[in-house]
């Protein structure tokens, strides 16, 4: 029982390259989400998954694309990558029951945008 | 608009120390408040999760307090290892209803040997 992966670990970009981060869960959620955690801002949620088939904008979602591939797997598309999506990103899953709704979190891609 | 705030930012006791982290939130409309823990350059690790109808939650060493009422959580963590270094983040529902999580900016603790 792996949780919540994240591929890559690592990525290194050029302004206006573009990438996918990839993410998958093995706990039989219906909800996803995708968010960034920059110093001094905290964590900030950029799209989220409600169940398979949706897909809703969160905080930030200027500059990124998401897919709901299936109910495993969610992810992440930079069309152009900007300096300013240089951060730290990070998957999540829950269980769609609000009163219960606790967030397991994958281990993070490092990206860094020239 | 949610909004939640951890005091203090930053904390440093020495080993076998009994302390309290605070979280205040500013909607109180919540159905529940979670605690995680992050090391450094790694991801987030659920610690605990309190609904709101509970007004405590206990894992080992950690108890967690919520009080919906005055917007405020404490995470109490009992005789402190040094391995209890990290940082701890607080979480609540944006709103009543909402999938989505708005987080606090964290404590960062260190426990001294």
């Amino acid at each position: 029982n792996a949780g919540v992966t994240q591929t890559p670990k690592f990525q290194v970009l050029k302004t206006g390259q573009s990438m996918t981060l990839q993410c998958a869960q093995d706990m039989n959620h219906n909800s996803m989400y995708w968010y960034r955690q920059d110093p001094g801002m905290g964590l900030r949620l950029i799209y989220y998954s409600a169940s398979e088939g949706t897909t809703d904008k969160g905080e930030v979602p200027n500059g990124y694309n998401v897919s709901r591939l299936n109910k495993r797997e969610f992810s992440l598309r930079l069309e152009s990558a900007a300096p300013s999506q240089t951060s730290v990103y990070f998957c999540a899953s829950s269980s769609t029951d609000r009163v219960f709704n606790e967030q397991f979190f994958g281990p993070g891609t490092r990206l860094t945008v020239l | 608009k949610q909004e939640v705030t951890q005091i203090p930012a930053a904390l440093s006791v020495p080993e076998g120390e009994n302390l309290v982290l605070n979280c205040s939130f500013t909607d109180s409309a919540i159905y529940n408040l979670q605690w995680f823990r992050q090391d450094p350059g790694k991801g987030l690790t659920s610690l605990l999760l309190i609904q709101s109808s509970q007004r405590e939650q206990t894992s080992g060493r950690l108890n967690a307090s919520l009080d919906k009422s005055s917007g405020r959580s404490t995470l109490y963590i009992a005789a402190s290892q040094p391995g209890d270094s990290a940082t701890y983040l607080c979480a609540v529902p944006s709103g009543a209803g909402s999938y989505q999580l708005t987080f606090g900016k964290g404590t960062k603790l260190s426990v001294i040997p």
